[in-house]
């Protein structure tokens, strides 16, 4: 079945610095990947998406690129900002078949960003 | 704006009780999602339907049933709470592709 490995558990950061949250999948077909955000006591939201039409997804400085090759969708930002911090899903949505929709998370990355 | 409601937004419930968890969405979106939340296991997918009247065996269905009466509504029922599932329940919406998805805020759930 589908998979999200996040080798990262907790990542922190100083301000300024740049970020790099790994994401590699495990899936039957080509799915779609996303990157998702949750601010302490809301809801998850959606961040990125990898299918934008050849263009590098990018929102709020995080950019992620897909690699079928390495089946990596790794989210990036040159410099943290305080308010970065968060944790951070990667999922993937399975495109084979009847489109299900379903999507399939990692354990999450949370980040954390000091002064 | 897109909007997953869900209620209530906090349950204490005792172990053996009935608990039923409600969402409600005004996307007209077809698919709907039912998660947990627990430190260390990320967000897990219990049930999810693809329209009214259908219901889908997530990752992790044991102990949980779900209901979808109609396009918005989506209904997680767990018939004997028992402690390990003490968690954070969210539910979503999404449109086919799951490439357009919406969290609710939450349901925090505690079995004593």
């Amino acid at each position: 079945g589908d998979s999200v490995t996040q080798t990262e558990g907790l990542v922190t950061l100083t301000e300024g610095l740049p970020v790099m949250l790994n994401c590699t999948y495990q899936s039957t077909y080509s799915p779609f990947l996303f990157w998702y955000v949750q601010h302490l006591n809301e809801a998850p939201k959606l961040l990125l998406k990898s299918f934008t039409d050849n263009k590098r997804p990018e929102h709020q400085g995080f950019h992620a690129t897909l690699h079928k090759s390495s089946s990596s969708f790794h989210l990036q930002k040159s410099s943290a900002q305080l308010s970065d911090s968060a944790l951070y899903y990667c999922a993937l949505s399975d495109r084979g078949g009847a489109n299900t929709g379903k999507l399939t998370f990692g354990h999450g990355t949370i980040l954390r960003v000091h002064p | 704006e897109a909007a997953v409601t869900q209620s209530p937004r906090n349950k204490v419930a005792v172990t053996g009780g009935k608990v039923t968890l409600s969402c409600n969405q005004t996307n007209n979106h077809n698919n709907m999602y039912w998660y947990r939340q627990d430190t260390g296991h990320g967000l897990r997918l219990i049930h999810y339907s693809y329209g009214a009247g259908s219901t889908e065996k997530g990752d992790i269905p044991d102990g949980y049933k779900a209901s979808r009466p109609s396009q918005e509504n989506f209904s997680l029922i767990l018939e004997l709470a028992t402690p390990s599932q003490t968690s954070v329940y969210f539910c979503a919406s999404g449109d086919a592709g799951g490439t357009e998805v919406f969290f609710g805020k939450g349901t925090r759930l505690t079995v004593v």
